[in-house]
């Protein structure tokens, strides 16, 4: 099975800060990898699919970047309702989620 | 609007088991896989597997094989997970997500083991 290792597990930024979240896999996953954003008591939200393509109504501060083992996603200006954890996804083989990073305004 | 709906918490006796709906809207059900997310308290996601309404085909993560059972009934286009001889481990949110993969998700249900 391929393994996520997702990092950094906490991070605490101010608004306007350039944020990156990185994902590693186990093996090279083919830009088959997803970022989500879930807040407290609610479903993760898709934002970017295999790799570098924001999902629909998503803002286009959101943005992913990577290959074969090495994903990031990146918001290029904090704002305050962006604080969430936030997950990667490989489905490249079956599907494994990344540990989580939460996100916090400093 | 793609919507999927679950049913509400349970609550379940050590052994015994549960079951849990997702009623699917605003797209053709059998044209995607229904997957199944386990999110433990605090914790992150698990890929529990999926299931092919059309042909009623499963793929189970291997530490869910003897845990959870997954059906379709595409005459009322609801996904279910039966999640069987339940312990204080079983205790989480499950998802269900929509293939395409993992779009669009259902809003949790709260299953808690509890004597």
């Amino acid at each position: 099975d391929i393994q996520m290792t997702q990092s950094p597990s906490f991070l605490s930024a101010s608004v306007g800060d350039r944020v990156t979240i990185n994902c590693k896999a186990s093996q090279n996953i083919n830009k088959y990898l997803n970022w989500y954003q879930q807040k407290l008591g609610e479903a993760p939200k898709l934002l970017i699919y295999n790799t570098n393509n924001l999902q629909t109504g998503i803002p286009s501060r959101f943005s992913g970047s990577g290959s074969g083992t090495d994903y990031t996603l990146t918001i290029s200006s904090l704002q305050p309702e962006d604080v969430a954890t936030y997950f990667c996804l490989q489905h490249s083989s079956r599907y494994t989620f990344g540990a989580g990073t939460k996100l916090e305004l400093k | 609007e793609v919507q999927l709906q679950q049913s509400g918490p349970e609550v379940g006796r050590p052994g015994s088991s549960v079951k849990i709906s997702c009623k699917a809207s605003g797209y053709t059900f059998t044209d995607y896989v229904m997957n199944w997310v386990k999110q433990s308290p605090g914790q992150g996601l698990e890929w529990i597997g999926w299931i092919d309404p059309e042909y009623g085909s499963t793929d189970y993560a291997e530490k869910f094989k003897k845990k959870a059972t997954l059906t379709a009934d595409t005459s009322s286009n609801t996904a279910y997970i039966q999640l069987s001889s339940l312990t204080s481990e079983d205790t989480a949110t499950y998802f269900c997500a929509r293939g395409g993969p993992f779009a669009y998700w259902g809003q949790g249900t709260l299953v808690t083991v509890s004597s």
